[in-house]
């Protein structure tokens, strides 16, 4: 019971380069989304997803693309780094009605 | 736009207190809120959900309350243990979804022995 994965956990990308965040999930949930956690601002939603194919935006989603291709899978794109987006990323997941959110580990991402 | 307030920031008790940790939201219109706790560089650990028709939920030590007129919830912690030393987060769904969470900045929580 892996609940939901992501990696890397650790990065470390230059100004200007581009990569990509990885989650899945193996609970067969509609809803997935894309958080950052920054000291002194809490988590804030950057991308979310309400079933394969359908995404929408957060409350910060400049700078960052997502799709959502199958059930399990949710990557979050960096287009061109920037030092701004260095920050913990959290992707987290949930079934539909009111039930719990699970998160995974999260990737902590340095932009120098 | 639903904001969400966590008082104190910080708090220092010794072991085997109880404790009550605040979460306040300023749109009342919620599905549900729900706590997380959340360990040095790791992910969130849902703890509880309370239901909008739910007034408290429980789980082991501890207890979770929700009025949702005031927009205020509790977190409530019986006979605190060294284990508990965690920053605890309340989110509320946001947006008029029951997805889209709005979280509170949390409250770093430091037993001492």
């Amino acid at each position: 019971n892996a609940g939901v994965t992501q990696t890397p956990k650790f990065q470390v990308l230059k100004t200007g380069q581009s990569m990509t965040l990885q989650c899945a999930q193996d609970m067969n949930h509609e809803y997935m989304s894309w958080y950052r956690q920054d000291p002194g601002m809490g988590l804030r939603l950057i991308h979310y997803s309400v079933g394969a194919g359908i995404t929408d935006q957060g409350e910060v989603p400049n700078g960052y693309n997502v799709s959502r291709s199958t059930t399990e899978d949710f990557p979050l794109r960096l287009l061109s780094a920037a030092p701004s987006q260095t920050s913990v990323y959290f992707c987290a997941s949930r079934t539909g009605g009111e039930v719990k959110a699970f998160f995974g580990q999260g990737t902590r991402l340095t932009v120098v | 736009k639903q904001e969400v307030t966590q008082i104190p920031a910080a708090l220092s008790v010794p072991e085997g207190e109880n404790l009550v940790l605040n979460c306040s939201f300023t749109d009342s219109a919620i599905y549900n809120l729900q706590w997380f706790r959340q360990d040095p560089g790791k992910g969130l650990t849902s703890l509880l959900l309370i239901q909008s028709s739910q007034r408290e939920q429980t789980s082991g030590r501890l207890n979770a309350s929700l009025d949702k007129s005031s927009g205020r919830s509790t977190l409530y912690i019986a006979a605190s243990q060294p284990g508990d030393s965690a920053t605890y987060l309340c989110a509320v769904p946001s947006g008029g979804s029951n997805y889209k969470l709005t979280f509170g900045k949390g409250t770093l929580l430091t037993m001492n022995p």
